[in-house]
């Protein structure tokens, strides 16, 4: 079983619409948790980090669920610079690595 | 600036021909490690070196090198071994801990043929 898994979309929205994404993980002890975003050819770049108690950072919300063992990141009122992959790390502390997720494409459509 | 610097962005090679990729950060992290991505696919860890003079191996460390004889620098070596070395490497740095981010280098696109 994968530690980070995504939905690999992709997600075709219009702009100024509303999108979620979910990330699952499957390591109880994972400690720490991140969202990403990819554009095409480029490198990964952090977008937030995902808090316990949740976080908001302008459009985007992230949230972490312990129980259900997921994140999730909500963009609000999507622009077309949105489009990219984005992607799902976890941390579980053993040896400082991140695990990956494959990532989430996003286009969104004018 | 503070960064990653990878070098260099593109890079051709031969069948057979050890390569050397180069990796370098300004940030003090503590941490750097190396991953490899393919199209359509995410991200696999190569290498990585949480204190100079250390490293481990990741899931596909076959066919790889790497030293840390500095703490500003990893750099990776992809050896004629590794029997599918097209790819994009990334190589990214974070402070000790599992609390915090990554950041990443721009990357280096490798194309043996």
């Amino acid at each position: 079983r994968k530690e980070v898994e995504q939905d690999p979309g992709p997600f075709n929205v219009p702009e100024g619409a509303t999108v979620a994404f979910n990330c699952t993980y499957s390591n109880s002890a994972s400690q720490s948790f991140f969202w990403y975003r990819q554009d095409c050819r480029k490198e990964p770049k952090l977008l937030m980090s995902v808090y316990s108690s949740g976080n908001e950072d302008g459009r985007f919300t992230a949230q972490l669920n312990r129980a259900s063992q997921y994140i999730s990141l909500l963009i609000r009122d999507s622009k077309l610079s949105d489009s990219a992959t984005y992607l799902c790390v976890v941390n579980i502390n053993t040896g400082n690595q991140f695990y990956f997720g494959t990532g989430t494409s996003l286009t969104v459509i004018p | 600036d503070g960064g990653i610097t990878q070098s260099p962005k593109y890079l051709f090679r031969k069948e057979g021909q050890n390569v050397t990729l180069s990796c370098e950060q300004n940030l003090n992290h503590d941490a750097m490690y190396w991953y490899r991505q393919d199209p359509g696919q995410g991200l696999r860890l190569i290498y990585y070196s949480q204190i100079v003079n250390d490293f481990q191996k990741g899931d596909i460390a076959e066919g790889y090198s790497v030293s840390r004889e500095k703490k500003e620098s990893f750099p990776l070596t992809v050896t004629s071994a590794q029997k599918n070395p097209t790819a994009f490497y990334l190589c990214a740095s974070s402070t000790s801990g599992f609390a915090y981010e990554q950041y990443f280098g721009p990357g280096t696109r490798l194309t043996v043929t």
